[in-house]
């Protein structure tokens, strides 16, 4: 079964660093786009970054610019979302997903098909 | 970045009903528009993409609609099983970004 696993949450200090982990069994990872998203306490879902196949190409959310990296391990089958210079604001369930990435009239489209079942960070002291 | 904005927030509706939820981009996207459904507790699933290919797997009572700037999500028959948060998201540039939701719920 294809499927997503998330790892890594927890609690940790403002100004604190976290390091979440996604593991892809099951498909072949290293021909996929992925992703992060994340959804805040009684909010709604924030797109946070995504990765090229080879890692060559990165995009994050202006919020998050300059304090977490996405990176990804091909020979590991795994994605990562190193976070540092945490704020209370980066509360949250993490969600890592694969993007199908569909090709059509010249247009790439995301289409996240696999969703892990999302770990949760919380940024308290 | 572009602004995407879902109405209505919530709606309640009957099994049998059909619901419409639209979603509205504040700059031309084209077509690059997914929908996605969200239980509390669970994976974000993916309905539609491409603003109106229905995902593999995913019942034919959901359909989307649009382009440019202006798009609908419609649940032909409502089923007890689609109560749940509804999010549009645009794919036509950097960074992404998702509608604030639109909860349904079932009568």
């Amino acid at each position: 079964e294809v499927q997503l696993v998330e790892s890594g949450g927890g609690l940790v200090q403002p100004g604190g660093s976290l390091r979440l982990s996604c593991a892809a069994p099951g498909f072949t990872f290293s021909s996929y786009w992925m992703i992060w998203v994340r959804q805040a306490p009684g909010k709604g879902l924030e797109w946070v970054a995504n990765i090229k196949e080879d890692g060559s190409e990165k995009y994050y959310v202006d919020s998050v610019k300059g304090r977490f990296t996405i990176s990804r391990d091909n020979a590991k089958n795994s994605l990562y979302l190193q976070m540092n210079s945490l704020r209370a604001e980066d509360t949250a369930v993490y969600y890592c997903a694969r993007d199908r990435n569909y090709f059509a009239s010249d247009t790439y489209y995301d289409v996240f098909d696999i969703w892990g079942q999302g770990t949760i960070v919380t940024v308290s002291s | 970045a572009i602004q995407m904005t879902q109405f209505p927030s919530s709606l309640s509706a009957s099994v049998g009903d059909r619901v419409t939820i639209t979603c509205r981009a504040s700059q031309g996207i084209r077509n690059d528009l997914g929908w996605y459904q969200h239980k509390p507790g669970k994976a974000p699933k993916l309905l539609i993409y491409a603003a109106s290919s229905l995902q593999s797997g995913v019942p034919s009572r959901f359909s989307g609609s649009g382009s440019g700037t202006d798009f609908t999500l419609t649940i032909s028959s409502l089923q007890a099983e689609d109560s749940a948060t509804y999010y549009c998201l645009q794919d036509y540039n950097y960074p992404r970004t998702f509608g604030q939701g639109t909860r349904v719920e079932t009568k």
